[in-house]
């Protein structure tokens, strides 16, 4: 059964400082990964998505990897925000055709101080 | 990305009563969209897989009569929870994909359901 880790729990660093958000999963038979904010109350929003071909992908400030033999992936943030703070969760897709569950990590709280 | 509109938003009903919850994906078809549950700081819990047009499947532990969900059209799915009790009371999420197998996953704003 997959499972998938992400530490730490919980993160607070000082505005302008570049982080990293990491992800662990335990079966590396998957097809995609994908890593998703969600504030407060609110739904999910997708952020970046790695097919397990790739090793990383860039939005803006945002860097995403994936080391699929080893089980992990990294969120990397870049001159953090104010704006940045929330919860981040990954997520994989096993590789089984036709199996489309996502199975998702515990997610990390950031909060970044002004 | 692609917009997926969850409705409503927030509902508060007395216990007894049903709910319906509506995920729409708003510009791309949907064959499967799934149904999540979220209680406070934790993650998701996935309680059922819903396809156009056939019955949905339905997670371990989740009672099939009282959540139900219709996915009538490539566009809507619905999650009614009947006879509502106030342990019912969560966060429900709907998710859906572009019709391609194993595409990005986009999620709807959630429903926070309040049962007095």
């Amino acid at each position: 059964k997959q499972e998938v880790t992400q530490i730490p729990a919980a993160l607070s660093v000082p505005e302008g400082e570049n982080l990293v958000l990491n992800c662990s999963f335990t079966d590396s038979a998957i097809y995609n990964l994908q890593w998703f904010r969600q504030d407060p109350g609110k739904g999910l929003t997708s952020l970046l998505l790695i097919q397990s071909s790739q090793r990383e992908q860039t939005s803006g400030r945002l860097n995403a990897s994936l080391d699929k033999s080893s089980g992990r992936s990294t969120l990397y943030i870049a001159a953090s925000q104010p704006g940045d703070s929330a919860t981040y969760l990954c997520a994989v897709v096993p590789s089984n055709f036709g199996n489309e569950k996502l199975t998702f990590g515990t997610g990390t709280r950031l909060t970044i101080i002004p | 990305g692609a917009v997926v509109s969850q409705h409503p938003s927030r509902v508060i009903c007395k216990s007894g009563t049903s709910v319906k919850i509506e995920c729409r994906s708003l510009d791309f078809q949907a064959t499967t969209m799934f149904w999540y549950r979220q209680f406070p700081k934790q993650s998701l819990m996935l309680m059922a897989t819903s396809n156009e047009g056939s019955k949905a499947t339905y997670e371990q532990g989740v009672e099939k009569d009282k959540f139900l969900i219709n996915h009538a059209s490539l566009t809507l799915s619905t999650l009614t929870v009947t006879s509502a009790h106030p342990e019912d009371s969560s966060f429900y999420i709907c998710s859906a994909r572009v019709r391609v197998y194993h595409t990005e996953a986009f999620f709807g704003q959630g429903t926070r359901l309040t049962v007095v």
